[in-house]
């Protein structure tokens, strides 16, 4: 079944520092995939996503994700965190068929920030 | 603000009833998502609208239907509610399917007492 996968429910980082939330997948081809970011009270945002091509993709806010076929990973990161960037982050996933809307959403990564 | 208007904010309604929640797009966009979001269950998605017609299904209960309407806005119905619908439902609109960039509105808080 297509899935994804976020090992971890809550991440705690300093101001300043660098970050990595993880996301597995499991489809039967290349998916695409998505990060989203919901801040309390809000709606999701893109941050970014990915179809195909060159394998780390740049979004905004300053993060990044890089798809590795070999782990079934599409990790976000960022180089240096800011106050603002605690939210909920979502990874999700849908299969590269035309046709195939379903995105399949990641249980959520809960990043707060201190200072 | 995304441009994805939805309403009502909050609803509070009783078991049993039926509501009707409403997804205005942003302007030239003619896919609309929605999703539900609880506690228990996370981020569902639960039906997709392209220029009118469904395009795409998920865990979407017997209970609920949607439709897209003419001028694009879309519409979910809930009806026979139970305590466990209460949830944040979002409404989400992109130009095309999924390849290209959703929207999301603030959602529609249910509450069902």
């Amino acid at each position: 079944a297509q899935s994804v996968t976020q090992p971890d429910i809550h991440i705690t980082v300093s101001e300043g520092a660098s970050l990595e939330l993880r996301c597995n997948y499991s489809y039967g081809a290349t998916p695409y995939l998505f990060w989203y970011v919901q801040s309390p009270g809000q709606g999701l945002q893109l941050l970014l996503k990915y179809f195909s091509g060159d394998t780390l993709v740049q979004g905004i806010k300053g993060f990044e994700a890089e798809f590795k076929r070999s782990q079934s990973s599409f990790n976000l990161r960022k180089p240096s965190v800011h106050w603002s960037d605690a939210a909920e982050y979502f990874c999700a996933g849908t299969g590269a068929n035309f046709g195939n809307e379903k995105l399949t959403f990641g249980t959520g990564t809960r990043l707060t920030i201190i200072p | 603000d995304s441009g994805v208007t939805q309403t009502p904010k909050h609803l509070i309604t009783a078991t049993g009833q039926r509501v009707t929640l409403r997804c205005s797009p942003r302007s030239g966009d003619l896919s609309v998502y929605w999703y539900q979001q609880s506690l228990d269950q996370g981020l569902q998605f639960l039906i997709q609208y392209y220029n009118g017609e469904e395009r795409a299904k998920g865990n979407i209960l017997e209970r609920f239907s949607a439709q897209q309407f003419p001028d694009l806005h879309s519409e979910l119905n809930l009806s026979s509610l139970e305590l466990g619908d209460s949830a944040l439902y979002f409404c989400a609109s992109s130009v095309g399917g999924v390849e290209t960039e959703a929207f999301f509105g603030q959602g529609t808080r249910l509450t069902v007492v």
